[in-house]
């Protein structure tokens, strides 16, 4: 089943104890990003990539980073947690250009920094 | 810059009842239009897309949407809504003519769909 994954799906976590969330796709996609979602904010982009070892920064990047060593595995990492990153996060990944109209979205991990 | 507008955050309606939840966007080149859907505790499912062609795009539980390019508007509408329905709505935008940066989808704030018995 072609699918987006994301661990863990609930996480809380003290001020300034790094964690990691992982990514991983099976469609094979170029693609991948990650997003925030807010009360009233929708979807805001934090990190994309475009392929193995190429990353940039999306809309909210500050404390975060991604990395990209791997076609499938996309984390999300945060060194330093601060209460304003309290949110829930999707990752999602696609074909890249043009032929990547459609995005599929991964199950979301909610993120509370206390 | 691109922008998406759902100035609806919430819209109730009964059962049975038609619903519009409106969308509104701007850029100054062409784009690719979405509905996403996301039920409770749940990620994001497409809905459906406008990429080109005719303007009225059906998609998955008998939502359809219209693009209107000069309003600038994609709405999407059922003609009978079920309790199933009840979800958050999220309209976005991608550009249409080439890759890389502009991958990347960029979404109103939604629209909550409560639908009461």
């Amino acid at each position: 089943e072609a699918q987006v994954t994301q661990n863990p799906r609930y996480l809380i976590t003290v001020t300034g104890k790094k964690l990691t969330v992982t990514c991983s796709q099976n469609m094979n996609h170029e693609y991948m990003s990650w997003y925030r979602q807010d009360p009233g904010l929708g979807l805001r982009q934090i990190y994309y990539s475009m392929n193995v070892e190429v990353t940039d920064k999306g809309d909210v990047p500050e404390g975060y980073k991604v990395s990209r060593k791997e076609k499938r595995n996309f984390p999300l990492i945060l060194e330093s947690p601060s209460p304003n990153q309290t949110s829930l996060y999707f990752c999602a990944s696609s074909l890249e250009g043009t032929g990547g109209v459609e995005q599929y979205f991964g199950p979301g991990t909610r993120l509370t920094v206390t | 810059a691109q922008s998406v507008t759902q100035l609806d955050s919430q819209v109730p309606v009964f059962e049975e009842a038609p619903v519009e939840l409106r969308c509104n966007y701007s850029s100054s080149v062409s784009v690719y239009l979405f509905w996403y859907v996301q039920y409770p505790n749940q990620g994001l499912q497409l809905l459906l897309k406008y990429l080109s062609g005719s303007t009225l795009v059906k998609g998955i539980n008998g939502f359809e949407a219209e693009f209107n390019k000069s309003q600038t508007s994609f709405h999407l509408r059922k003609p009978s809504v079920h309790i199933s329905d009840t979800a958050e709505y999220f309209c976005a935008v991608r550009l249409s003519n080439y890759g890389g940066a502009t991958n990347k989808l960029i979404f109103g704030t939604g629209t909550l769909l409560a639908v009461q018995p």
